[in-house]
């Protein structure tokens, strides 16, 4: 069982959906990282949580510490938010940042 | 403030040769973190150092090692090459260590081992 899943794998909606992207976990974590990921590869950083939530811009984050849950909010989804976003936690044992799958998400005009 | 900088962003090595990536982090940020990101096994921690020091370190062989400058910038270098390694190579900075700050990405350094 991977420490880090997310889901779903793919995600494709209509302009002006509501986007949830969930990500679950399975160790203690000291913190829990949601990047976005655009084709070519660069990586930007969204949100750090260790708890409660964050909000920014059309972009929400929360996690649940008890439940090891995070979900990442997109509200009124665009087609620039297509691209791959993904869930990374580092471990509070090790230090170490666990990466998940990710989560590819299209969004058609 | 100027970004993460890696360089090169493209490289072409044949299989047994040696390879050092640079990476400038941002100014004021300690810590650089190394990552490797395949297709088939996504994004995949290598290490971390802060001041100098490399303070963790991924399940990857001995082939794979780093050093940080005191200026904060840092290399990686990976020996005898294996077509396995080919692969995005991504760097990133934080203010401290522990990998529970803000990461900063830089764009990456993209190698091919032929």
């Amino acid at each position: 069982k991977n420490e880090v899943e997310q889901s779903p794998q793919n995600l494709t909606a209509q302009e002006g959906e509501f986007i949830t992207i969930n990500c679950s976990y399975s160790v203690g974590i000291s913190a829990l990282h949601w990047l976005q990921q655009h084709p070519g590869g660069g990586i930007v950083s969204l949100f750090m949580l260790s708890s409660g939530k964050k909000k920014h811009g059309r972009l929400i984050a929360t996690i649940n510490i008890q439940e090891k849950h995070s979900s990442l909010h997109i509200t009124a989804s665009h087609p620039r938010d297509s691209a791959v976003y993904i869930c990374a936690v580092a471990m509070d044992s090790n230090y170490q940042l666990i990466w998940g799958a990710g989560t590819k998400l299209i969004i058609k005009p | 403030k100027a970004g993460v900088t890696q360089t090169p962003r493209y490289l072409i090595k044949t299989r047994g040769q040696q390879v050092t990536l640079s990476c400038s982090p941002i100014s004021g940020h300690r810590s650089v973190s190394w990552y490797q990101q395949t297709p088939g096994q996504g994004l995949q921690f290598l290490f971390e150092y802060f001041s100098e020091t490399q303070r963790n370190k991924g399940n990857f062989p001995g082939r794979f090692s780093g050093r940080q400058f005191s200026n904060s910038r840092s290399e990686m270098n990976v020996s005898t090459l294996e077509l396995g390694d080919s692969a995005l190579y991504l760097c990133a900075s934080s203010l401290d260590w522990g990998l529970s700050y803000e990461q900063y990405f830089g764009p990456g350094t993209r190698l091919t081992v032929t």
